[in-house]
């Protein structure tokens, strides 16, 4: 199975840029898919293709990467940025999820 | 509008089945795949696996030998099984749509399996 690592916690402060990473164990074309997940809620679809931003998602999310390498941008990180972001491959079966990397805010 | 939505029970006994099952409306079982994916308790999401739109299905290796997935597409409903449960199963199970990333999800149900 495709192994998805990511980053690990951050913590940046409001108006800042981040950049969360994730690394397949194999390629996955530009089939990376990245969420945002908040307490007590369901996923939240970012970004899909590696690069294209979800309809009705701020334009301050942004995705790069091909092949093994991606990454999230946001820019600026606003307060309610605080929450739970996993990558996701849909290239390789089964499909896959990264761990998380867990966004606070300082 | 598109929706899911996800029932079972909320607790099972360890070694017994659990069986849950997804309603959809607003799109075609015929036209997009379904899966699950589950979430044990401040833990990260893991992909359980899909019914394709053809009614194929892939499943996660480590899940392989005791889930199963099926559907009744006159019913819009998609159904998860998996068997010799364990404690370490208890999870809010969700079910998603496929699509370009998985864009329409479930509430989730949250299945406690008891010892």
């Amino acid at each position: 199975d495709t192994v998805l690592t990511q980053s690990p916690a951050l913590a940046v402060s409001p108006g800042e840029r981040v950049t969360i990473s994730c690394r397949a164990s194999e390629s996955v074309s530009t089939r990376m898919h990245w969420y945002q997940q908040k307490p007590g809620q369901q996923p939240k679809l970012l970004i899909y293709g590696a690069s294209n931003l979800e309809s009705g998602v701020p334009a301050r999310f942004s995705g790069s990467g091909s092949g093994t390498d991606f990454t999230l941008t946001i820019d600026p990180v606003e307060a309610n940025d605080t929450a739970t972001y996993f990558c996701q491959q849909s290239w390789n079966d089964p499909h896959t999820f990264g761990a998380g990397t867990k966004l606070e805010l300082k | 509008q598109v929706q899911l939505k996800e029932s079972g029970p909320v607790l099972v006994q360890a070694s017994e089945t659990l069986s849950l099952t997804c309603t959809v409306s607003g799109f075609s079982l015929t036209n997009y795949g379904v899966i699950w994916v589950r979430q044990p308790p401040g833990k990260g999401l893991e992909w359980m696996g899909i019914i394709w739109r053809n009614g194929n299905t892939d499943y996660n290796s480590a899940l392989k030998s005791r889930l199963s997935i099926n559907r009744d597409t006159s019913k819009s409903q998609v159904f998860l099984k998996m068997n010799s449960l364990q404690t370490d199963d208890t999870a809010i199970y969700y079910c998603t749509r496929d699509g370009y990333g998985y864009n329409y999800w479930g509430q989730g149900v949250m299945v406690t399996v008891s010892s």
